[in-house]
């Protein structure tokens, strides 16, 4: 299992441009997410989904959108970057149910937007 | 969901064990206590989870108040890989929704 993974690691981009940043997990898990994490703060919610065809707005969604079209995928856009989206994104997933839960989180992409 | 209170930072001796406070006064009947931790710049990492009564682990004690208004998670011989950022999160079951505070640095020093 590779668990969450995100791609890519680190990224540029320049005032208006847009992009995608991609989150895929291999454990079957229903749920997904994506945080934003400025430094010296805590995760804040952007966008999460219960599954596919499923997506609901978090803490902080305006600026980017979400679509779910697969349990694995979980897709981030990133409409008109702005310089107040630089941060770090963290994409995580869980499954719902009885068991003890927990969600397991990618190894974020760095953006940065000049 | 509720709002949690904890210290900014702590320091902990290696070897000793390690209990990070968290207030949730607010907190409801139906809502759980979970701890997560961040090392460095790495995605955090589920630590531990309760309602009302006290939870163990391979990782971590989780202690609830009677009136569960606040907890502490113990790291019992903490290590130099348990410095981290802590978080403790109070959210409904299955919620999807989970709100991250700044944390608690935790630093272990030998």
């Amino acid at each position: 299992n590779a668990g969450v993974t995100q791609t890519p690691k680190f990224q540029v981009l320049k005032t208006g441009q847009s992009m995608t940043l991609q989150c895929a997990q291999d454990m079957n898990h229903e749920y997904m997410s994506w945080y934003r994490q400025d430094p010296g703060m805590g995760l804040r919610l952007i966008h999460y989904s219960v599954g596919a065809g499923i997506t609901d707005q978090g803490e902080v969604p305006n600026g980017y959108n979400v679509s779910r079209s697969t349990t694995e995928d979980f897709p981030l856009r990133l409409l008109s970057a702005a310089p107040s989206q630089t941060s770090v994104y963290f994409c995580a997933s869980s499954t719902p149910g009885l068991a003890a839960y927990e969600q397991y989180f990618g190894p974020g992409t760095r953006l940065t937007v000049t | 969901d509720a709002k949690t209170t904890q210290p900014t930072s702590m320091d902990c001796a290696e070897g000793r064990a390690a209990n990070l406070p968290c207030n949730h006064s607010t907190i409801s009947g139906n809502e759980y206590v979970y701890w997560y931790r961040q090392i460095h710049s790495q995605g955090p990492q589920y630590i531990i989870h309760g309602l009302k009564n006290n939870e163990t682990n391979e990782m971590a004690s989780l202690i609830i108040t009677e009136d569960r208004k606040s907890s502490t998670l113990i790291l019992p011989h903490a290590t130099l890989r348990d410095t981290a950022v802590y978080y403790c999160i109070v959210s409904l079951y299955n919620n999807n929704d989970m709100r991250f505070g700044a944390g608690t640095r935790l630093t272990v020093k030998p």
